[in-house]
């Protein structure tokens, strides 16, 4: 199974502030097609996840850009660039070569 | 408007069977895999198994393989997660997804005696 590991696992940030989030997988992503297949998600309270970056880096739908995703082969990042306070909730990277998640990495407001 | 719509919450006992659904609307259902994910209560996000509609190829996560059944039913746009004998851990919620980015709102699962 590829583990992804996330850190860390919770974060307080003051609004306005950056925030910075690492998943690194126990094997490459990169997969034959050229594509890397990692994901990150959001799970706000009380919601299903909602889909933040999809293989890397790409934006999803209607996602604020103060959210940027980088890294390749098994080092990944999420950066958001001004946390604000409706981006409290728990932030998980997702592989979907084996489809496995993250631990979660729970953001709150200081 | 795209959208998966879950069955509602399901209160069974030990031992009992089970088939949740997911209905989709506004895309077209053949043509993207659905997912089931587990969450436990206060835990994380599992992925179960995925199918894809158009010619029913299922794959389970090892965790789960042998301990749940993933169908779907093209002709209403519906897929469905089912045990045969719930145990008091498959308390959860269940969450189905298509294709990684539509979400049902979930279905909570709970066995008790």
């Amino acid at each position: 199974d590829i583990v992804m590991t996330q850190t860390p696992l919770s974060l307080s940030v003051t609004p306005g502030q950056p925030a910075s989030i690492s998943c690194k997988s126990s094997q490459s992503l990169l997969h034959s097609d050229g594509k890397t297949y990692l994901y990150w998600y959001l799970q706000k309270p009380g919601q299903p996840p909602q889909l933040l970056i999809y293989e890397v880096s790409n934006r999803f739908s209607g996602v604020p850009d103060r959210f940027s995703g980088s890294g390749s082969g098994t080092d990944f990042t999420l950066k958001i660039s001004r946390v604000e306070a409706e981006d409290v909730g728990v932030y998980y990277c997702m592989q979907s070569i084996q489809l496995t998640f993250g631990q979660g990495t729970r953001l709150e407001i200081k | 408007e795209v959208q998966l719509v879950q069955s509602g919450a399901e209160v069974k006992k030990p031992g009992e069977s089970l088939k949740i659904s997911c209905k989709g609307s506004g895309y077209s259902f053949t043509s993207y895999w659905i997912g089931w994910v587990r969450q436990m209560p206060g835990k994380g996000l599992e992925w179960m198994g995925i199918i894809y509609p158009g010619d029913s190829d299922t794959r389970y996560s090892p965790s789960f393989q042998g301990q749940v059944t993933i169908s779907a039913d093209k002709s209403i746009s519906t897929a469905y997660l089912q045990w045969s004998s719930l145990k008091a851990s498959d308390t959860a919620m269940y969450y189905c997804a298509a294709e990684g980015h539509v979400w049902g709102k979930g279905t909570t699962v709970t066995v008790s005696s």
